[in-house]
């Protein structure tokens, strides 16, 4: 079974351009998650989708970050303009069901991004 | 406050040794679920464990073994005669209900850098 698959795998850019993370979640998975992750940190959450509807952006920088999951499938998120402060991992993750973060993550490798 | 503590930034081990590495939470919910990660350099989160809160029974799982003391806060992971592959940053993570509804946040610990020397 394919697990969670991300790219670009390394981005880098100058500050002011956009970057845009996508992710195809686990077949069946109805629950998607995007972190980002800084180094020597745990991960914090931007969004959760469960199937196409965003349950929890609370922590999503509105102002320059977007999210969509059209389909409820795979994912896509948008920073446009990026800043320094933006390099990091951006993570995704999905599960099965929509209970949300009751059950295991099934994460994928990540998206390193780096802001010069 | 730290709602999920793991003390040890960075442990490092000879293999063959056994290592513990300590997690403790804080939560005023009565019904919160427990996990840990790894995560190797690949950077890949790999699910381990997960524990409720009424369920106080320790598991092992092969060379791992977890003790969950509920008096105590603590969700403690062991892994017994260590090995070079076991060289990752772990991570201990509360699931907790924000309200009355089920609109649970994750709420992970800094991680412990676990390095297993030959």
């Amino acid at each position: 079974e394919a697990g969670v698959v991300q790219s670009p795998r390394y981005k880098i850019i100058e500050k002011k351009q956009p970057v845009a993370f996508w992710c195809n979640p686990i077949s069946g998975h109805n629950t998607l998650y995007w972190y980002l992750q800084n180094l020597g940190q745990g991960p914090e959450l931007l969004i959760r989708y469960e199937n196409e509807e965003a349950v929890d952006d609370s922590q999503l920088p509105k102002d320059r970050f977007s999210a969509e999951r059209l389909k409820g499938v795979d994912s896509t998120l948008k920073i446009q303009p990026a800043e320094l402060g933006d390099s990091a991992v951006y993570l995704c993750a999905s599960s099965l069901g929509v209970a949300g973060h009751t059950g295991e993550l099934f994460f994928g490798e990540g998206s390193r991004l780096t802001v010069l | 406050a730290q709602k999920v503590t793991q003390a040890q930034t960075e442990i490092s081990v000879v293999e063959k040794e056994d290592v513990t590495l300590d997690c403790v939470y804080e939560t005023r919910d009565t019904t919160y679920y427990l996990f840990w990660y790894k995560q190797p350099p690949s950077g890949e989160l790999v699910f381990l464990i997960r524990r409720n809160s009424f369920d106080e029974q320790n598991e092992i799982s092969g060379r791992y073994s977890w003790n969950f003391q509920k008096s105590t806060s603590s969700f403690n992971f062991t892994i017994t005669a260590s090995q070079v592959v076991d060289s990752a940053v772990y991570f201990c993570a509360l699931s907790e209900a924000l309200n009355a509804g089920n609109n649970r946040k994750l709420i992970w610990g800094l991680g412990t850098s676990l390095a297993v020397n030959p």
